[in-house]
């Protein structure tokens, strides 16, 4: 159980579209969903922390009108890179939370953006 | 504020050597504290996890790790260490003071495991 989805786990695009990056809880209803960013050996940075049918809440230098993040359900959260830049080529990860008493995230497989 | 230092950036070990990733912690509350596995290019997988029950935590794959309040350390231990453990770990300080859990992750430390 507690098993999460990334759709594409690939994707290249050029520089000035937009990506969307799904992020799916497959068997297990998600109260909050987190978006992290990692950089080539580096460690995962928090971007944001969504909640199903409020805004999602960014993290401190992380532009809110550049990644758009939509939670329109408690299985469903999307994070859409808008006019993708070369620097933005990074694996973005997601984790869904249960909610309750526990606090174990469960981790998505990433997704690996390469903007050209 | 929280924090976690992972000490060593890479370990080396020969295959059914024992294995010790360091881990440091810094919180202001009684933390929850994980470690991560993470295989090139794939997600993150729990290994254990603490939550304030028994200090000695044992987790998948043949991982334990030790909370010890008075060092601040969740050192990883594997008693013989298998090709397939070469990955990035990475050590998380959880805060539930949120009202949610808000991770955050050490730097990562990379296993290279030798025949």
């Amino acid at each position: 159980g507690a098993v999460v989805s990334q759709h594409p786990s690939r994707v290249i695009c050029k520089s000035g579209t937009s990506v969307k990056i799904e992020c799916r809880s497959l068997d297990f209803q998600a109260t909050t969903m987190f978006w992290y960013r990692q950089f080539p050996k580096q460690s995962l940075m928090l971007m944001a922390t969504s909640n199903e049918g409020s805004k999602a809440t960014y993290e401190q230098g992380v532009e809110k009108d550049k990644f758009l993040i939509n939670h329109a359900s408690l299985t469903l959260s999307t994070l859409t890179v808008t006019s993708a830049h070369p620097e933005d080529s990074s694996f973005y990860i997601c984790s869904a939370w249960t909610g309750g008493g526990t606090d174990t995230q469960y981790f998505g497989p990433g997704t690996r953006l390469t903007v050209l | 504020a929280q924090s976690v230092t992972q000490l060593d950036s890479h370990v080396s070990v020969s295959e059914g050597t024992p294995v010790l990733l360091r881990c440091n912690y810094s919180s202001s509350y009684s933390p929850s504290l994980f470690w991560y596995v993470q295989h090139p290019n794939k997600g993150l997988q729990l290994l254990l996890k603490y939550t304030s029950a028994a200090t000695l935590v044992k987790g998948i794959n043949g991982f334990e790790a030790e909370f010890k309040k008075s060092e601040t350390s969740f050192h990883l231990t594997k008693p013989s260490a298998h090709m397939s453990d070469a990955a990035e770990y990475f050590c998380v300080v959880s805060d539930q003071n949120s009202g949610y859990s808000t991770l955050t992750f050490g730097k990562g430390t990379m296993l290279l495991v030798s025949p």
